[in-house]
């Protein structure tokens, strides 16, 4: 499945680090999402992007901060990170409008915070 | 807020069994979503369901809808050990002009042994 891409994939860093991962999709869909999956809790949506505009942010950490220059890429920049922040963060894509509108994922970047 | 429940949260079963995995939802929605995830990897779409009493099948799965109940089933049948994996519904509604919001459940994990 090459629909939706996302680098890297394995990603580990110190907690004063910045680093930025990312996410391109190729299917012509209007909508992009970042979510989180950590161990023992359930599939947090993080941010939401309707034709490149940020349409929901669900009280992320500032440390958080995505951008979408365009409709098929979408990144998510990360600043002084907590070892809580360790999780799977995965990047999802649809066609917003569309009867099916279902989400198609990535195969996420596992970040691990020492 | 809406509320996704899913029953069991783990099943482990042997090979050849039936079995049905529930997911009930809190408010009104008529489009449910079922996905997959192996160990390490993203989200994989299985079944959407748009309409109550909708049923899709492929191959072991079978995936039904009832609005009015506010219940999804996914019925295994005749289990292999290749369906071992995590199993998530995600039930979406309309949210003002952007499009839906996608709730996911918390997962059943299935393994299915030889």
């Amino acid at each position: 499945e090459t629909g939706v891409t996302q680098t890297p994939r394995h990603l580990v860093m110190g907690m004063t680090n910045k680093k930025s991962l990312k996410c391109e999709q190729h299917l012509g869909h209007n909508a992009m999402y970042w979510y989180k999956q950590s161990a023992k809790k359930p599939l947090e949506l993080m941010f939401v992007y309707n034709f490149k505009e940020q349409t929901e942010n669900n009280s992320v950490p500032s440390r958080f901060s995505p951008e979408c220059p365009n409709s098929s890429h979408l990144f998510l920049h990360l600043h002084t990170l907590q070892p809580e922040d360790s999780a799977l963060y995965l990047c999802a894509s649809s066609q917003e409008g569309g009867r099916l509108a279902r989400r198609y994922f990535g195969p996420g970047t596992r970040l691990t915070v020492l | 807020e809406l509320k996704v429940e899913q029953n069991p949260l783990f099943l482990s079963m042997q090979e050849g069994k039936n079995y049905t995995i529930y997911c009930n939802y809190s408010t009104t929605s008529d489009r449910l979503y079922w996905y997959r995830q192996d160990p390490g990897k993203s989200l994989e779409s299985l079944f959407v369901l748009l309409s109550n009493g909708a049923v899709k099948q492929e191959g072991r799965l079978m995936a039904s809808l009832d609005t009015k109940a506010r219940l999804s089933t996914l019925h295994i049948t005749a289990a292999v050990h290749d369906l071992s994996a995590t199993y998530f519904c995600a039930v979406a509604y309309a949210r003002d002009n952007y499009g839906q919001n996608f709730v996911f459940g918390p997962g059943t994990r299935l393994s299915v042994l030889p």
